[in-house]
């Protein structure tokens, strides 16, 4: 079974630095997608970055950017020039390409706070 | 941009009542799922419908059903509800324009049971 690892239930970082996320996960497949999502105090999650296994170039949103690492099975995000608003909790999340059927299975979060 | 809505945004309920949470999405979606999340341990699926009356469990199905009898509607049933059910309860939809399209969030409704 996949399984998805964030190692660091919370972090901080202060206003204008750069602060790096851990993921890990755990899959047979070859094929498969990540994500990051931000849910801010709203509750709202957020799609914040995605990326396909196939793609060996880390996807890049704006001052969020990912290191992923197939090999290592590792997906940190990396949140450069932090703001006050990027104070949330980040999840990540697998899931298996293809089929309608196929869920999505995340982690248990990374509390973020920004100092200002 | 889609709006998935969920009906209530806080809830209190006693012991043994039954309880619905209702979910609409507004995008023609047809995937919904049906999440709760407890600290430390991150989003959990209870079930997800890939279609109008089709349904599927997920990892925590126990002491809960679903219903969707309309595409744009998916609802959550505690039939009779108990304190471990205290928690938030997460709403989403995606549909399937592409294979690694992004899920599209509710705000939640936290619901206690006493």
């Amino acid at each position: 079974a996949q399984t998805v690892t964030q190692s660091q239930p919370e972090m901080s970082v202060q206003e204008a630095e750069t602060v790096t996320l851990s993921c890990t996960y755990d899959t047979s497949e070859s094929d498969y997608y990540l994500f990051w999502y931000k849910q801010p105090p709203s509750r709202q999650m957020i799609l914040v970055i995605r990326q396909e296994a196939y793609k060996q170039q880390n996807a890049t949103e704006n001052r969020f950017s990912v290191n992923f690492q197939k090999a290592a099975k590792s997906f940190s995000l990396k949140i450069s020039d932090s703001q006050l608003g990027d104070a949330a909790m980040y999840f990540c999340a697998y899931r298996r390409y293809g089929g309608a059927t196929n869920k999505l299975i995340f982690g248990t979060g990374t509390l973020l706070a920004v100092q200002p | 941009d889609v709006k998935v809505t969920q009906s209530s945004r806080y809830l209190v309920k006693r012991t043994g009542e039954k309880v619905f949470l209702e979910c609409v999405q507004d995008m023609d979606h047809e995937n919904m799922f049906w999440y709760r999340q407890d600290p430390g341990l991150g989003l959990r699926l209870i079930y997800f419908s890939y279609d109008v009356k089709m349904k599927e469990k997920g990892d925590i199905p126990e002491g809960y059903s679903v219903s969707r009898e309309k595409k744009e509607r998916f609802s959550l049933i505690l039939e009779s509800a108990s304190t471990n059910q205290t928690s938030m309860y997460l709403c989403a939809s995606r549909g399937e324009t592409a294979a690694n399209e992004k899920l599209f969030f509710g705000s939640g409704t936290q619901l206690s049971v006493l």
